[in-house]
């Protein structure tokens, strides 16, 4: 099975700012996808990811304040923009290993102050 | 769109005994059943699933039931040990690729 390195692991950032999260895929994967995990919540999508084409978005994300790239299909990238504190996350990577099979990264936790 | 319901929200049972956690769904297309662990500080794992053509499917001491007529599947831990405490996620994947997840459960083992 694939394992995914997410960076970084943890930040603390200003509100206002924006901050990159970077996902590394050990093999090759078609498709990717980012979630958002809030304190003690379940896992909600924030968009799929495919190389070579824009990425989808789901309903309450827009690309302005999630900007996604995926350049390759070992790599993807997630940048959360003029964050505020509801911002306050944790933001996971996965991608497809089988049919429908996710594997997850560990996990970039965000507080923003 | 799929509306996955996860019951109990927590757990607590006794070394030894077994935990049984239910998830219902709403998409009848959905066809893809996972379960995920997720300890502290770390991402979800999964650790089981089943697919659609498939009622019942075991792990050791792991199992996974689905009931598509009504729309629900569960999850059985056996011979429960300390080391199984965490969070577990149920989902469902159905015409789409994403997984849609329940809220999860908290799991405590006691000793």
């Amino acid at each position: 099975s694939a394992v995914i390195s997410q960076k970084p692991s943890r930040d603390i950032c200003q509100r206002g700012t924006s901050l990159t999260i970077q996902c590394q895929v050990d093999s090759q994967v078609t498709m990717m996808f980012w979630y958002r995990q809030q304190p003690g919540q379940s896992l909600t999508l924030i968009a799929t990811a495919n190389q070579g084409s824009e990425a989808t978005y789901e309903s309450g994300f827009v690309i302005d304040k999630f900007p996604i790239s995926r350049p390759n299909l070992t790599f993807s990238t997630l940048t959360v923009s003029n964050m505020s504190p509801e911002d306050s996350s944790i933001y996971l990577c996965s991608a497809e290993v089988g049919a429908n099979v996710l594997t997850f990264g560990a996990g970039s936790r965000l507080t923003v102050l | 769109g799929e509306n996955v319901e996860q019951h109990p929200s927590t757990l607590s049972v006794q070394e030894g005994d077994s935990a049984v956690i239910k998830c219902t769904y709403s998409d009848s297309a959905s066809n893809y059943f996972p379960w995920y662990k997720q300890e502290l500080g770390k991402g979800p794992q999964l650790i089981i699933d089943i697919r659609s053509n498939v009622g019942e499917k075991k792990d050791q001491r792991i199992a996974v039931t689905l009931n598509k007529t009504a729309k629900h599947f569960s999850l059985h831990i056996t011979e429960t040990q300390p080391e199984d405490s965490a969070v577990y996620f149920c989902a469902a994947s159905g015409s789409g690729y994403a997984l849609n997840f329940g809220k999860g459960t908290s799991l405590l083992v006691t000793p």
